[in-house]
């Protein structure tokens, strides 16, 4: 089946600084890569959606200039986090498809444990 | 604005129980409902429904949904302590997903 891996898979940074999260699809070419936030407890939550070569689309409330997401190739997307601060504290999860943007088909990375001091 | 709301929140069986993991949703563009099974890192699908009354089973589990009642329901039989996770319901809202808050599934040996 199809692997989508994330680097790091846990990060604890100081506040203010900048932190960046891979997704790589392993064995597929990823056309589309989402990526999600989970509070403890809470659901995940689509932060954007990103399109190999193309500008992320942010759902609303989520500040694009905080969260920098890159989709370069079609194996890989970035999401950076600048200027972590505690809030920033979550489990960030990425997800990828390789037909462009049907959700039955997306797959997960194993998540990234961002801590913020 | 959109929602799912899973219930219950948390629920503890054991081995061989039966469980029923409900899942109601309130969405502007439906077009299908997802399970996930999620232990400790990333979900996997277990399911995905698009048509009221039609039954998919994989093994112990299987899932129906209602669309005129806006909920789906999914079940596991004959529980093993492997079973134990979260599920999360998710709803494919135009091509994005809005993902319930998940039932916690403890099964005891």
């Amino acid at each position: 089946g199809a692997v989508v891996s994330q680097h790091p898979s846990r990060v604890i940074c100081k506040s203010g600084t900048s932190v960046k999260i891979e997704c790589r699809s392993l064995d597929f070419q990823a056309t589309t890569m989402f990526w999600y936030r989970q509070f403890p407890k809470q659901s995940l939550m689509l932060m954007a959606t990103s399109n190999e070569g193309s500008k992320a689309t942010y759902e609303q409330g989520v500040e694009k200039d905080k969260f920098l997401i890159n989709h370069a190739s079609l194996t890989l997307s970035t999401l950076t986090v600048t200027s972590a601060h505690p809030e920033d504290s979550s489990f960030y999860i990425c997800s990828a498809n390789s037909e462009g943007v049907r959700t039955d088909t997306q797959y997960f990375g194993p998540g990234t444990r961002l801590t913020v001091l | 604005e959109d929602k799912v709301v899973q219930s219950p929140l948390s629920l503890v069986v054991h081995e061989g129980d039966t469980v029923t993991l409900n899942c109601s949703y309130e969405v502007t563009n439906f077009r299908s409902l997802l399970w996930y099974k999620q232990e400790k890192k990333a979900p996997t699908f277990l399911f995905m429904l698009t048509s009221s009354g039609i039954e998919k089973k994989s093994g112990r589990l299987s899932s129906i949904l209602d669309k005129k009642e806006l909920f789906s329901i999914l079940n596991i039989t004959a529980t093993q302590t492997g079973d134990s996770a979260v599920y999360l319901c998710a709803v494919d809202d135009d091509y994005k997903l809005s993902f319930g808050a998940g039932t916690t599934v403890t099964v005891r040996a």
